[in-house]
């Protein structure tokens, strides 16, 4: 069965920093690996996806890494303002090829 | 553009009482999946759809059942309310030809 872990469980930094979010999962055999953010009690939003066959995924601040073989994803997030306080969760397919097992996510908050 | 419609947003139920989340997904997207978000924890998957036949399943209880409809939106039915189905209920939709889930703001149920 998947698990997935993230470390830190929260993070607390102030506005500038770049950080780092890492992803674990224990089956390697995956397809992709997504990355969402998500604020209290709202939905979630993607962020990043990147398929097994890829190493990493860039969208504007954000760079997310993929190392299949070690079971690993990390995100990176460059010159963190306080507008990107978030739950961040990292997600790969488990039961099926599509459904998702989520880990426990990065609680992050940016102080100004 | 159309993002995933959830409804109710809130939904108060007492105890053993029925209730109906109804998903409207992203136009042309033909998988539909639903999750449980419980306070504090990670989304867990219950039941996902593909052209209106369930296609994988999770932890879903026998007290709840779901169907997709022949215009793609879907219902999660759940009977005789427990405290502990109090949980942020989301639904996501896909494109089987792409493996990016989007999600819906989630339905807030309260069972008292």
């Amino acid at each position: 069965k998947q698990e997935v872990t993230q470390i830190p469980a929260a993070l607390s930094v102030p506005e500038g920093e770049n950080l780092v979010l890492n992803c674990s999962f224990t089956d390697s055999a995956i397809y992709n690996l997504q990355w969402f953010r998500q604020d209290p009690g709202k939905g979630l939003t993607s962020l990043l996806l990147i398929q097994s066959s890829q190493r990493e995924q860039t969208s504007g601040r954000l760079n997310a890494s993929l190392d299949k073989s070690s079971g690993r994803s990390t995100l990176y997030i460059a010159a963190s303002q306080p507008g990107d306080s978030a739950t961040y969760l990292c997600a790969v397919p488990g039961t099926g090829r599509r459904a998702l097992t989520f880990g426990s996510g990065t609680r992050l908050q940016v102080q100004p | 553009a159309a993002g995933v419609i959830q409804s109710p947003r809130h939904l108060i139920k007492e105890k053993r009482e029925t209730a109906t989340l109804k998903c409207y997904p992203i136009p042309r997207h033909d998988t539909v999946y639903w999750y449980q978000q419980g306070p504090g924890q990670d989304p867990q998957f219950l039941i996902s759809f593909y052209e209106k036949m369930q296609s994988d399943k999770g932890s879903i209880p026998d007290r709840f059942s779901a169907q997709q409809f022949s215009d793609y939106h879907s219902e999660l039915n759940m009977s005789s309310l427990e405290l502990g189905d109090s949980a942020l209920y989301f639904c996501a939709s896909s494109r089987r030809d792409n493996e990016k889930l989007f999600f819906g703001s989630g339905t807030q149920l309260s069972v008292l």
